[in-house]
């Protein structure tokens, strides 16, 4: 079932300015990951915020968690043309007998004006 | 690449073929996973084997079966698809199904036409 939610949608930037996508989710979770996909590629690994912490940051991507709010936000700075992609959202929660399952949301389409 | 390895890249099969995905890596991790993504919907999570035995079957319809002879190696063996079976099938793995501190690592997918 579905657990994150990426907002918007879709975002249109020039090159230069700084991206922000924002995700939801609705039940208790140990992590939170966000994932780059390029145009019918496999996804990649970009970050992962644990469940104590509030902001991370790698390269050019910050990261926040809020859980009491159950929100997270990926701020892209400096946006290139290169970045131009879909961004993914997903928690990974405990799913019984000693497992962990990670729950993708449906993506924000980021294009990058150069 | 990132480690994980599909093949083939493309597939287009009719409703009566059988043919079959594979996935391969050589990370060292015992978890591996297939996922199913269609246009505008999240990521469906079909399949997934911890230590070479598998521990979820989310519901999957059995004209899809995985087999999955080592860690390292993964297939999908489909059979009498139907047409809205068309998406792009991801391989993934990690270390195992604890907690992870990486994330997942995936492949470059196989797009599956059924015709």
């Amino acid at each position: 079932s579905q657990q994150g939610e990426e907002d918007p949608q879709a975002l249109s930037i020039q090159e230069g300015e700084n991206a922000t996508m924002n995700c939801s989710y609705k039940t208790s979770i140990n992590n939170l990951q966000w994932y780059r996909q390029n145009s019918g590629r496999g996804l990649v690994h970009l970050i992962l915020i644990r469940s104590n912490e509030r902001e991370k940051h790698s390269g050019r991507l910050r990261v926040t968690l809020d859980t009491s709010k159950k929100s997270s936000s990926l701020l892209i700075t400096a946006s290139r043309a290169a970045d131009t992609a879909s961004y993914f959202c997903a928690t990974e929660a405990y799913s019984g007998a000693g497992s962990y399952q990670l729950t993708f949301g449906k993506g924000t389409k980021l294009s990058v004006i150069p | 690449e990132t480690g994980v390895t599909q093949t083939p890249r493309h597939l287009v099969m009719g409703m009566t073929n059988k043919k079959s995905l594979k996935c391969e890596q050589h990370l060292g991790h015992n978890a591996m996973y297939w996922y199913k993504q269609s246009a505008k919907k999240p990521l469906e999570l079909m399949f997934v084997y911890n230590f070479k035995e598998q521990t979820e079957n989310n519901s999957v319809p059995s004209r899809f079966s995985p087999e999955c002879p080592n860690s390292s190696h993964l297939f999908l063996h489909l059979h009498t698809l139907q047409p809205e079976d068309s998406a792009l099938y991801l391989c993934a793995s990690s270390q195992d199904q604890g907690l992870s501190s990486y994330g997942y690592t995936f492949g470059s997918g196989t797009r599956l036409t059924v015709v």
